[in-house]
């Protein structure tokens, strides 16, 4: 069985100002991972996704993420913010053959100008 | 390009009430799944699809019935609603097996139930 745990719920931050969403995952075989972003009102978006390579994914709007095997870790990050990044960010992992994924409890990106 | 297209948007039910949610994919995805949403829980998977005619349980599977009786429709079931599944509902898809397979989901832009 797969889990996934994101470790805030809730993240405040000024505008500019760098972040990080932090997210664990548990798995006793090898899975994707993924970030997704919820705007209000809108479904989910694929921010980036790690399926092997490189440790350090790069998404769209400067988003990064890196993936840290031995800490079961795929925390998410962000040099700096804008306002418009306020949203939810959902941290997920997969079931790499039938791409049955288990989200995140979700946090909440609050960016204050 | 349509994607993931989910009806209605908003529904209102009474307890007892049966209602059917619609999901289609233009994407020929094999792979298709409906979540539930809530506050501070994330996304819940409540059943799934990998194919026509095969369709299996996820986390929270009671009081929901789904069918795939083709390709691109994956609609799900309230068969006697109840105030515990006020939520909003999400339809995904994905490639199968067969094709290229990552886990990406593919979402469509929700249904928000509420049970009275």
């Amino acid at each position: 069985a797969q889990s996934v745990t994101q470790l805030d719920s809730q993240v405040p931050v000024f505008e500019e100002a760098p972040v990080e969403l932090r997210c664990n995952y548990s798995s006793s075989v090898s899975v994707y991972l993924f970030w997704y972003v919820q705007y209000p009102n809108q479904g989910l978006q694929l921010l980036l996704k790690y399926l092997s390579g490189s440790t350090l994914v790069k998404g769209i709007n400067g988003f990064e993420a890196e993936f840290n095997k031995s800490q079961t870790s795929f925390h998410l990050r962000k040099p700096s913010v804008h306002i418009s990044d306020t949203a939810e960010y959902f941290c997920a992992v997969s079931d790499p053959l039938y791409g049955k994924l288990t989200f995140g409890q979700g946090t909440i990106l609050t960016v204050h100008p | 390009n349509a994607g993931v297209t989910q009806t209605p948007k908003f529904q209102v039910l009474k307890t007892g009430q049966s209602m059917t949610l619609q999901c289609a994919q233009d994407m020929n995805h094999e792979y298709m799944s409906w979540y539930r949403q809530d506050p501070g829980m994330g996304l819940r998977l409540i059943h799934y699809s990998v194919g026509a005619g095969i369709t299996d349980q996820g986390e929270v599977p009671n009081g929901y019935n789904v069918s795939r009786s083709t390709t691109e429709d994956f609609p799900l079931r309230l068969l006697s609603a109840a105030p515990s599944q006020t939520s909003v509902y999400f339809c995904a898809s994905s490639y199968g097996p067969s094709g290229e397979s990552t886990g990406e989901l593919f979402f469509g832009e929700g249904s928000r139930l509420t049970v009275l």
